[in-house]
């Protein structure tokens, strides 16, 4: 079965730090791996997306994050974050190969940036 | 700049009131998905269709929930009757399934969701 978990239910940040989400998944096949930011009040807005090829993978807003297959994990990371950057995060995995396009969400991350 | 539509946006109704949300996926999209958000349970899929077929609603209640593709434009999720329990963030999401070719392959791109509240 896939599963996502992001350990942390809060991240704390001081404005100008590095931040990361992390994320770890469980998958029988080659995982597609995604990154959502819910902003409130808002839907999920699509930030990146691992499927295959380097392992760095760069997205919007100047979030990147690093797939390493044998740690099972897929952290969110940002080298400064921004006030604006306070959002829920959401880490999500598919299962390349698999029968359906569903997407297996976890339980998202509250990212605080303090000024 | 292409994006999912929902309508309404928010809708307060009284417990045993049908409830009928809308959501418009973005053109050219073969896979549309139904999510429910509360605090206590996050995000649930409750529906899945890929070229309008569907293909998995475990995820919904099955004698009050009822979510259909009329037509390529136009995905519904429907609540008769409601009850208080439903409340909750309804968001739709559309996507190019991984058997379509594409940079947007398997990314899902969601709506902004409807607030419903059942008294």
């Amino acid at each position: 079965a896939q599963s996502v978990a992001q350990p942390e239910d809060q991240v704390n940040v001081a404005e100008g730090n590095p931040l990361t989400v992390k994320c770890t998944y469980s998958v029988s096949g080659n995982p597609y791996l995604f990154w959502y930011v819910q902003y409130p009040n808002r839907g999920l807005q699509f930030l990146l997306k691992y499927i295959t090829g380097d392992n760095l993978v760069k997205g919007s807003y100047g979030f990147e994050a690093e797939f390493n297959k044998s740690q099972t994990s897929f952290h969110l990371k940002k080298p400064s974050a921004l006030v604006s950057d306070s959002a829920l995060y959401f880490c999500a995995v598919m299962n390349y190969g698999g029968a359906t396009n569903k997407l297996i969400f976890g339980t998202g991350t509250l990212l605080a940036v303090q000024p | 700049d292409a994006r999912v539509t929902q309508t309404p946006r928010h809708k307060v109704t009284e417990m045993g009131q049908e409830v009928t949300m809308r959501c418009q996926p973005i053109l050219g999209h073969n896979t549309v998905f139904w999510y429910r958000q509360t605090m206590m349970q996050g995000l649930e899929l409750l529906a899945y269709f890929r070229n309008r077929a569907p293909l998995d609603d475990s995820g919904m209640p099955k004698d009050r929930f009822s979510a259909e593709m009329p037509d390529a434009t136009l995905a519904t999720l429907k609540i008769q009757p409601s009850e208080p329990r439903d409340s909750a963030v309804y968001f739709c999401a559309s996507g190019l399934g991984l058997g379509r070719a594409g940079k947007g392959q398997g990314t899902q791109y969601f709506g902004p969701g409807t607030r419903l509240l059942v008294l």
